[in-house]
């Protein structure tokens, strides 16, 4: 399996506010997915994120808010634009596709 | 009706039992089965893939129902360290994309 970093790990922020997280594997990959998981759910996709063209948004989530860059095949970024306390939440990212998925070990946000 | 759905549990059982949980999904055309295991505050692992054939490793026993689109996940001789959250993921497609459940909770007693 791939070897995912994902930083920061953690981060109180200030509503208004954006953080980016980082997503580095140590290959390349085609297929790289930004999740959301709040306290006590399970995960919600928010975005799949394509090599040189606009990730593929899920219902509920807009490019606004949720920004994600992918310059190459192994590096991917996530923004959390405008945070409010809502955005509190882990945030992954993950690779691979419908016949396996990795995970990095996630982002833990809290806005305040 | 949700996409994926678990039990959430807790299924609280002494060390040694057997358990089962099982994860409905409502997309017939469903493709790719998947359980993981999630520690509090950690992410998803793999377990295990879910084959139609069914898919046991060790202790841990996978099965696919396609006529009653669920999926079944067997743990014998439950062990402590086995307490965790065990989510079901489904690729619902074409889509490389995957449909988690909220996951079912394992607590393992002495």
């Amino acid at each position: 399996s791939a070897v995912i970093s994902q930083k920061p790990s953690r981060d109180i922020c200030q509503r208004g506010t954006s953080l980016t997280i980082q997503c580095q594997v140590d290959s390349q990959v085609t297929m790289m997915f930004w999740y959301r998981q709040q306290p006590g759910q399970s995960l919600t996709l928010i975005a799949t994120a394509n090599q040189g063209s606009e990730a593929t948004y899920e219902s509920g989530f807009v490019i606004d808010k949720f920004p994600i860059s992918r310059p190459n095949l192994t590096f991917s970024t996530l923004t959390v634009s405008n945070m409010s306390p809502e955005d509190s939440s882990i945030y992954l990212c993950s690779v691979g596709g419908k016949n396996i998925q990795y995970f990095g070990a996630g982002t833990r946000l809290s806005v305040l | 009706r949700k996409e994926v759905e678990q039990d959430p549990g807790p299924f609280n059982v002494p060390e040694g039992a057997t358990v089962a949980f099982n994860c409905t999904y409502s997309n017939s055309a469903s493709q790719s089965f998947f359980w993981y295991r999630q520690d509090c505050r950690k992410e998803p692992k793999l377990l295990m893939s879910v084959y139609s054939s069914g898919n046991e490793d060790g202790r841990f026993t996978a099965q696919l129902n396609r006529a009653s689109q669920y999926i079944s996940l067997l743990i014998r001789d439950s062990k402590l360290s086995d307490s965790a959250t065990y989510l079901c993921a489904v690729n619902p497609g074409t889509a490389s994309k995957l449909t988690f459940g909220t996951g079912t909770r394992l607590q393992v007693t002495l």
